[in-house]
Protein backbone atom coordinates (compact mmCIF):
# COMPACT_ATOMS: atom_id res chain seq x y z
CA UNK A 1 0.00 0.00 0.00
CA UNK A 2 1.27 3.65 -1.30
CA UNK A 3 1.55 5.55 1.95
CA UNK A 4 -1.24 7.99 1.72
CA UNK A 5 -4.64 7.22 -0.95
CA UNK A 6 -7.46 9.46 -1.56
CA UNK A 7 -10.53 8.40 -3.72
CA UNK A 8 -11.91 8.80 -6.35
CA UNK A 9 -9.78 10.64 -7.91
CA UNK A 10 -11.91 12.60 -10.07
CA UNK A 11 -15.79 13.65 -9.26
CA UNK A 12 -17.57 15.50 -11.11
CA UNK A 13 -20.91 16.81 -9.62
CA UNK A 14 -23.97 19.03 -9.23
CA UNK A 15 -24.34 21.98 -6.88
CA UNK A 16 -27.19 20.46 -5.92
CA UNK A 17 -25.44 16.85 -5.11
CA UNK A 18 -23.65 15.26 -1.89
CA UNK A 19 -20.69 13.53 -2.08
CA UNK A 20 -17.62 12.33 0.00
CA UNK A 21 -13.63 12.31 -0.69
CA UNK A 22 -12.18 9.96 1.39
CA UNK A 23 -7.99 9.74 2.65
CA UNK A 24 -6.54 6.68 4.11
CA UNK A 25 -2.80 6.64 5.36
CA UNK A 26 -1.04 3.90 6.06
CA UNK A 27 2.29 5.59 7.92
CA UNK A 28 1.49 5.40 11.88
CA UNK A 29 1.11 9.01 11.38
CA UNK A 30 -1.04 11.31 14.02
CA UNK A 31 -1.66 14.23 11.56
CA UNK A 32 -4.03 14.69 8.77
CA UNK A 33 -5.30 17.42 6.73
CA UNK A 34 -7.13 18.55 3.83
CA UNK A 35 -5.91 21.06 1.78
CA UNK A 36 -7.52 22.59 -1.75
CA UNK A 37 -5.33 23.37 -4.63
CA UNK A 38 -6.31 26.10 -7.38
CA UNK A 39 -4.43 26.39 -10.46
CA UNK A 40 -1.41 29.29 -9.65
CA UNK A 41 -2.38 29.58 -6.35
CA UNK A 42 -0.72 28.05 -2.84
CA UNK A 43 -1.99 25.65 -1.15
CA UNK A 44 -5.13 26.39 0.94
CA UNK A 45 -5.04 24.59 4.22
CA UNK A 46 -8.67 23.84 5.04
CA UNK A 47 -9.22 21.25 8.29
CA UNK A 48 -6.35 19.87 10.46
CA UNK A 49 -6.88 17.12 12.78
CA UNK A 50 -4.08 16.10 15.48
CA UNK A 51 -4.85 12.56 17.00
CA UNK A 52 -8.48 12.67 16.13
CA UNK A 53 -9.71 15.91 17.04
CA UNK A 54 -10.00 19.03 14.91
CA UNK A 55 -7.52 21.28 15.42
CA UNK A 56 -7.96 24.16 12.96
CA UNK A 57 -10.75 25.52 10.79
CA UNK A 58 -9.09 27.46 8.55
CA UNK A 59 -12.57 29.58 7.52
CA UNK A 60 -14.03 26.99 5.38
CA UNK A 61 -17.58 27.30 4.51
CA UNK A 62 -19.82 24.85 6.09
CA UNK A 63 -20.58 23.39 2.67
CA UNK A 64 -17.16 21.24 3.24
CA UNK A 65 -17.78 19.23 6.57
CA UNK A 66 -14.66 17.02 7.56
CA UNK A 67 -14.96 13.79 9.39
CA UNK A 68 -12.07 12.03 11.08
CA UNK A 69 -13.70 8.69 12.83
CA UNK A 70 -9.68 7.65 13.31
CA UNK A 71 -6.44 8.04 12.95
CA UNK A 72 -6.12 6.47 9.85
CA UNK A 73 -8.72 8.15 8.11
CA UNK A 74 -10.51 11.20 7.27
CA UNK A 75 -13.20 12.10 4.93
CA UNK A 76 -14.50 15.56 3.59
CA UNK A 77 -18.07 15.73 3.12
CA UNK A 78 -19.31 17.66 0.11
CA UNK A 79 -23.06 19.16 -0.32
CA UNK A 80 -24.18 22.05 -2.25
CA UNK A 81 -21.25 23.10 -3.76
CA UNK A 82 -20.51 26.25 -6.11
CA UNK A 83 -18.69 26.18 -9.36
CA UNK A 84 -15.72 27.88 -7.77
CA UNK A 85 -14.89 24.59 -5.12
CA UNK A 86 -13.78 23.27 -8.55
CA UNK A 87 -10.66 22.48 -7.58
CA UNK A 88 -7.81 19.64 -6.64
CA UNK A 89 -8.58 18.58 -2.95
CA UNK A 90 -5.10 17.00 -1.25
CA UNK A 91 -4.57 15.16 1.73
CA UNK A 92 -1.65 14.82 3.76
CA UNK A 93 -0.43 13.33 6.92
CA UNK A 94 2.35 14.07 8.86
CA UNK A 95 3.91 12.29 11.98
CA UNK A 96 3.17 15.33 14.58
CA UNK A 97 2.31 19.16 13.75
CA UNK A 98 5.63 20.32 14.85
CA UNK A 99 9.02 21.41 14.02
CA UNK A 100 10.44 18.93 10.83
CA UNK A 101 7.73 16.60 10.35
CA UNK A 102 7.56 16.32 6.52
CA UNK A 103 3.55 15.86 5.46
CA UNK A 104 2.61 12.99 3.10
CA UNK A 105 0.49 13.89 0.52
CA UNK A 106 -1.98 11.79 -1.06
CA UNK A 107 -2.67 11.64 -5.28
CA UNK A 108 -5.84 14.27 -4.93
CA UNK A 109 -9.19 14.25 -5.64
CA UNK A 110 -9.93 16.41 -9.46
CA UNK A 111 -13.40 18.03 -8.11
CA UNK A 112 -15.60 19.60 -10.75
CA UNK A 113 -18.84 21.54 -9.76
CA UNK A 114 -20.95 21.97 -12.52
CA UNK B 1 0.38 39.42 7.44
CA UNK B 2 1.96 36.11 6.02
CA UNK B 3 3.44 35.88 2.76
CA UNK B 4 5.43 33.91 0.54
CA UNK B 5 7.16 35.38 -2.69
CA UNK B 6 8.70 33.07 -5.46
CA UNK B 7 9.21 33.60 -9.03
CA UNK B 8 6.36 31.73 -11.07
CA UNK B 9 7.98 30.47 -13.81
CA UNK B 10 11.61 29.37 -14.67
CA UNK B 11 13.69 27.74 -17.47
CA UNK B 12 16.57 25.94 -17.59
CA UNK B 13 18.91 23.53 -19.82
CA UNK B 14 19.75 20.08 -19.27
CA UNK B 15 22.55 19.49 -17.47
CA UNK B 16 23.03 23.18 -15.93
CA UNK B 17 22.58 24.94 -12.55
CA UNK B 18 19.25 26.31 -11.15
CA UNK B 19 18.38 28.64 -8.15
CA UNK B 20 14.72 28.86 -7.24
CA UNK B 21 14.38 31.74 -4.63
CA UNK B 22 11.60 32.06 -1.98
CA UNK B 23 11.30 35.10 0.41
CA UNK B 24 9.01 34.79 3.29
CA UNK B 25 7.15 36.52 5.89
CA UNK B 26 5.38 34.81 8.79
CA UNK B 27 4.16 35.16 12.06
CA UNK B 28 7.16 33.32 14.11
CA UNK B 29 9.05 30.95 12.10
CA UNK B 30 9.78 27.09 13.11
CA UNK B 31 11.35 26.30 9.17
CA UNK B 32 11.26 26.28 5.89
CA UNK B 33 9.86 23.49 3.61
CA UNK B 34 10.51 22.89 -0.14
CA UNK B 35 8.42 20.33 -1.97
CA UNK B 36 8.78 19.09 -5.71
CA UNK B 37 5.10 18.58 -7.89
CA UNK B 38 5.07 17.05 -10.68
CA UNK B 39 2.54 17.40 -12.75
CA UNK B 40 -0.87 16.01 -11.77
CA UNK B 41 0.87 14.23 -9.08
CA UNK B 42 1.06 15.00 -4.97
CA UNK B 43 3.72 17.12 -3.88
CA UNK B 44 6.69 15.69 -2.34
CA UNK B 45 9.06 16.55 0.22
CA UNK B 46 12.69 17.82 -1.02
CA UNK B 47 13.93 19.25 2.12
CA UNK B 48 13.74 20.90 5.74
CA UNK B 49 15.85 24.34 6.90
CA UNK B 50 15.42 25.69 10.26
CA UNK B 51 19.15 27.02 10.66
CA UNK B 52 20.84 29.14 8.89
CA UNK B 53 22.92 27.78 5.98
CA UNK B 54 23.28 25.24 2.89
CA UNK B 55 21.96 21.65 3.46
CA UNK B 56 23.12 19.25 0.60
CA UNK B 57 21.02 16.39 -0.48
CA UNK B 58 22.61 15.07 -3.92
CA UNK B 59 21.67 17.36 -6.78
CA UNK B 60 19.18 19.47 -4.66
CA UNK B 61 20.21 21.69 -2.41
CA UNK B 62 18.79 24.19 0.20
CA UNK B 63 19.78 27.29 2.00
CA UNK B 64 18.14 29.42 4.37
CA UNK B 65 18.70 32.81 5.88
CA UNK B 66 16.78 33.53 8.94
CA UNK B 67 17.72 36.90 9.72
CA UNK B 68 16.37 38.14 5.51
CA UNK B 69 13.72 35.79 5.56
CA UNK B 70 14.96 34.31 2.57
CA UNK B 71 15.58 31.10 0.94
CA UNK B 72 16.84 28.88 -1.79
CA UNK B 73 16.82 25.51 -3.69
CA UNK B 74 19.64 24.64 -5.96
CA UNK B 75 19.21 21.98 -8.60
CA UNK B 76 22.70 21.12 -10.13
CA UNK B 77 22.81 18.79 -13.12
CA UNK B 78 19.57 19.05 -14.43
CA UNK B 79 17.42 16.62 -16.01
CA UNK B 80 14.34 16.49 -18.00
CA UNK B 81 12.90 15.11 -14.98
CA UNK B 82 13.19 17.75 -12.95
CA UNK B 83 10.44 20.22 -15.23
CA UNK B 84 8.17 20.00 -12.34
CA UNK B 85 6.80 22.83 -9.98
CA UNK B 86 8.96 23.49 -6.55
CA UNK B 87 6.66 25.04 -3.38
CA UNK B 88 8.20 27.01 -0.17
CA UNK B 89 6.69 26.61 2.73
CA UNK B 90 7.12 28.17 5.87
CA UNK B 91 5.95 26.80 9.22
CA UNK B 92 5.04 29.63 11.68
CA UNK B 93 4.12 30.04 14.91
CA UNK B 94 1.44 27.91 15.26
CA UNK B 95 2.80 25.23 13.46
CA UNK B 96 0.92 26.12 10.43
CA UNK B 97 2.37 25.86 7.13
CA UNK B 98 2.13 28.70 4.82
CA UNK B 99 2.38 28.34 1.35
CA UNK B 100 3.96 30.04 -1.75
CA UNK B 101 2.16 29.39 -5.31
CA UNK B 102 5.03 27.52 -6.68
CA UNK B 103 7.65 27.69 -9.46
CA UNK B 104 7.03 26.04 -12.54
CA UNK B 105 10.78 24.97 -13.50
CA UNK B 106 10.49 23.85 -17.43
CA UNK B 107 13.44 22.14 -18.43
CA UNK B 108 14.99 22.05 -22.48
CA UNK B 109 17.47 19.72 -24.22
Amino acid sequence: ETGVTQTPRHLVMGMTNKKSLKCEQHLGHNAMYWYKQSAKKPLELMFVYNFKEQTENNSVPSRFSPECPNSSHLFLHLHTLQPEDSALYLCASSQGREGGNEQFFGPGTRLTVL
Amino acid sequence: GQNIDQPTEMTATEGAIVQINCTYQTSGFNGLFWYQQHAGEAPTFLSYNVLDGLEEKGRFSSFLSRSKGYSYLLLKELQMKDSASYLCAALDSNYQLIWGAGTKLIIKP
